[in-house]
């Protein structure tokens, strides 16, 4: 199993321009999520699914889509990218919730928006 | 609303020395508690969970519901412990964890 893949690992963007950053899974997992991880400010949840089909928002949704079409692929699409959003995004999967639950994570993409 | 509070930054402690990162929570219910830990190039990774009471790498923390705290403990840092460790929180019937800010431990030779 490849677990967690995402792609690109690194990316630049002029202020402007849209993107989608690109996660998949073959694990079967049910949970998928994206974060972005900012210094001091830790791992904020972007977007989330529960399933195919079925996404809810995060902490920090703003400037950012999300589609559920598979159970293996959730991207992430940047409508119009500001510097603001310069981060390294993770994607994560897990198979259950509750106490035994584990997020398995990508090994994440590099945004800077200049 | 349930909130992972990790109060220091960066801890630096040298090699032999006893290590314990702190992590708070705010929940009202039944809390499930974690660690992930994130060492240079490698992605981030369960490196325990407080149902299990188990001891990985030497690390254990308890979840001290009285003082609302799960924090991270090893008797002996090694300079391999060094890296982001982040605290989270998993409320009742939830599929994603709350993630604290993350401290970074750096260990010294």
């Amino acid at each position: 199993n490849a677990g967690v893949t995402q792609t690109p690992k690194f990316q630049v963007l002029k202020t402007g321009q849209s993107m989608t950053l690109q996660c998949a899974q073959d694990m079967n997992h049910e949970y998928m999520s994206w974060y972005r991880q900012d210094p001091g400010m830790g791992l904020r949840l972007i977007h989330y699914s529960v399933g195919a089909g079925i996404t809810d928002q995060g902490e920090v949704p703003n400037g950012y889509n999300v589609s559920r079409s598979t159970t293996e692929d959730f991207p992430l699409r940047l409508l119009s990218a500001a510097p603001s959003q310069t981060s390294v995004y993770f994607c994560a999967s897990s198979v259950t919730s509750g106490v035994y639950n584990e997020q398995f994570f990508g090994p994440g993409t590099r945004l800077t928006v200049l | 609303a349930q909130r992972v509070t990790q109060p220091e930054k960066l801890l630096s402690v040298f090699k032999g020395a006893p290590v314990e990162l702190k992590c708070n929570y705010s929940y009202s219910g039944s809390p499930e508690l974690f660690w992930y830990v994130q060492y240079s190039r490698q992605r981030l990774q369960l490196l325990l969970r407080h149902i299990s009471r188990e001891s990985i790498k030497g690390f254990t923390a308890d979840l001290n519901k009285g003082e609302t705290s799960f924090h991270l403990k090893k008797p002996f840092a090694q300079e391999e412990d060094s890296a982001m460790y982040y605290c989270a929180l998993m409320s009742g019937g939830s599929y994603i964890p709350t993630f604290g800010r993350g401290t970074s431990l750096i260990v010294h030779p």
